[in-house]
């Protein structure tokens, strides 16, 4: 079945540094990529999205391309803040089901320290 | 505009007991979906509604049970309750199953069976 792997956290990162959080999936079909956050004590939001190959999902200074050639949906950010630690979490939905299933990878925690 | 309302946001059940979990769209969404985050094993999908009717559901048994009403609020029901339901469970809503392009979450109920 459809599946996300995400590196495994927490990755600890001193402010201004660049952030990668590898993500690889495997699907059938033709999925749409997410990135989605989760700050302390709230729920999920969503990061950023990408729906065909090669898009670029971008926001709040954090994005990601949808390689189909490697499978892969890797979380980039140029210069990380205090306020970026969070947990963040890959998943992927498949257009063509239509089950309304998000898969996720299993997160992976972000720690900033100033 | 008021995003994705859960209540309660704690809910403390002895073994064997029933909960009852709330949730309320935001307004215009018609699909509602329950998601289960227990520790150590990610977000799990359970449950999909939409305009009053389930559309899918994960590996779960059959005492994850739920409805949505006219109003598409929707209610998760966990009957039997066992240890291993501890755990954060997370609405999300978005317009009619279009989970794969924007759904919003809520910040979710944490369950403790003791």
């Amino acid at each position: 079945g459809d599946s996300v792997t995400q590196m495994e956290g927490p990755v600890t990162l001193s402010e201004e540094a660049f952030l990668t959080i590898n993500c690889t999936y495997t699907a059938t079909g033709y999925p749409s990529l997410f990135w989605y956050v989760q700050y302390p004590g709230e729920g999920l939001q969503l990061l950023l999205k990408a729906t065909k190959a090669d898009d670029k999902g971008s926001n709040k200074g954090f994005e990601a391309t949808y390689r189909k050639e490697t499978t892969s949906f890797h979380l980039e950010k140029g210069s990380v803040q205090v306020s970026d630690s969070a947990v963040y979490f890959c998943a992927l939905s498949d257009l063509g089901s239509n089950t309304g299933k998000l898969i996720f990878g299993q997160g992976t925690t972000l720690q900033v320290k100033p | 505009e008021a995003g994705v309302t859960q209540s309660p946001t704690h809910l403390i059940k002895t073994r064997g007991q029933q909960a009852t979990l709330r949730c309320s769209p935001i307004s215009g969404h018609t699909s509602v979906y329950w998601y289960q985050q227990a520790l150590g094993l990610g977000l799990q999908f359970l449950l999909w509604y939409d305009e009053g009717e389930e559309r899918n559901r994960g590996n779960f048994p059959p005492r994850f049970s739920g409805r949505q009403f006219p109003n598409y609020s929707s209610e998760l029901n966990v009957n039997a309750l066992e240890l291993e339901d501890s755990a954060l469970y997370l609405c999300a809503s978005s317009l009619q199953g279009r989970m794969n392009t924007e759904a919003f979450f809520g910040q979710g109920t944490r369950l403790t069976v003791v």
